[in-house]
Order: structure tokens, then sequence, then C-alpha cells
């Protein structure tokens, strides 16, 4: 069974641009959550959506918007570019809301 | 204060010793505790994951966690050069806006050298 998949792997965008990133679950995950990771430290958290609806927001601003479609993938969009969302963009997928958690391998996303 | 935190490293140990990694968390409401490793360039990889007080072990990885201290820490036995990587503690709450939602370590990173 394939794993999560994220698409594209790499980016690069300009200060001011926009970005629209994917994600494809598991087979039979309902569930999906986006963390933001910047070299060096942990995942932070940025959505999380079940049953194509919001779940969880992090801190982020409101640059930062994500929808689930029918069939359980999801799009990450992040507006107004700046050099400090430069990072690894990684989806997760689980069962259910508290369900394990599974990574993708992630969109790394940078910005000039 | 960070809410969950852990020591950065590098940690070092020879091949064939035992790795201890720890991680202590700031919210008595967390319910949920995980070990992630991730290696360089790569997604981070669920290797253990642990609900109640003690000790849960899975081959040569042992989870300990201690709710009263706030604690939990990762046992890796018979450390081997594969075993190289960031591991991330991350906790999970339940209920609420945090519903589903993982916190994550800044990540100890691990060498084992031959």
């Amino acid at each position: 069974d394939a794993g999560v998949t994220q698409s594209p792997t790499h980016l690069i965008k300009t200060r001011g641009q926009q970005v629209t990133l994917r994600c494809s679950p598991i087979s039979g995950h309902k569930s999906v959550s986006w963390y933001q990771q910047v070299l060096g430290q942990g995942p932070q958290f940025i959505f999380q959506y079940y049953e194509k609806e919001e779940r969880g927001r992090g801190n982020f601003p409101d640059r930062f918007s994500a929808r689930q479609f029918p069939n359980y993938s999801s799009e990450l969009n992040v507006n107004a570019l700046l050099l400090g969302d430069s990072a690894l963009y990684l989806c997760a997928s689980s069962l259910a809301p508290q369900g394990l958690l599974f990574f993708g391998s992630g969109t790394q996303l940078s910005v000039l | 204060q960070k809410e969950v935190e852990q020591n950065s490293g590098p940690l070092s140990v020879p091949e064939g010793a035992i790795a201890s990694l720890n991680c202590t968390y700031s919210d008595r409401g967390s319910q949920s505790f995980f070990w992630y490793r991730q290696y360089s360039g790569k997604s981070p990889e669920l290797i253990m994951f642990i609900y109640s007080n003690g000790d849960k072990e899975d081959g040569r990885f042992t989870a300990q966690l201690n709710k009263a201290s706030q604690y939990v820490s990762l046992l890796i036995r018979d450390s081997q050069p594969s075993d190289s990587a960031t591991y991330l503690c991350a906790v999970a709450n339940a209920g609420g806006t945090s519903y589903g939602k993982l916190t994550f370590g800044q990540g100890t990173i691990l060498t084992v050298h031959p």
C-alpha cells in the first residue's frame, strides 16, 4: 500500500507569491494534518482536517489556509510568501483525529 | 518554558551501547506520547508510542513514561550506526482546540560510532 504522498517535493518561490501544496493520505485514512518544520527544529502544527472539516489550527497567520476534499486528499495554501516561510512542509494522515500519525516525505519550500 | 523539551545533543554512543534519550513536557493534561526518528533530509518515522505510566518494549526500543514527573524517555539497546538520526519526542492532548495535535520537541541528534 502507498504511504502518504506529497507534491511537489521541492518548490522555489519569491516573496509575495502564493503556493499550493498537495497531499494524499494513506488509503482508508480520513484525517490529514499539516506541519511546518524549520531546519534544526521539530515540526510545528498548522492544521488538522477530518471528514473535510477543520478540527484544529495552530498558531499561524491567516496567510495559511487548507482544505480537504471528498477523497480525503488535502491542499495547503500559503499567500503572500515571506522569507521565513522557507521550511519543510509535512503532511501526515491518520485513521481518526487522534490516531497514530504517519508522515509523507514532505515538500521543501524555499522562498527567495 | 517550551511545551516539550529535549536535549538537542548531539548524543554520541559507541556501537553496541545503550542510548538514552529524554523528554519533558509542561502540560499535565497530555495523554499520549510518541517517539519519531528522522534521518537527515527525510520525514519523521513513528517508532514508539506510549499512553500509560511504566515501560513499553518493542525490539531494541523501550519507551518509559512517568506522568507524575512529566517525563518520557526512549532507550535504544545494542545501538547500531544505522540508529544515527534525530529523535523527536511528541506529545498529544485530548479535547478542545488541541484535538489530535502533536507538539514536538526540537529533537535530539544521536550518533552511533563504530
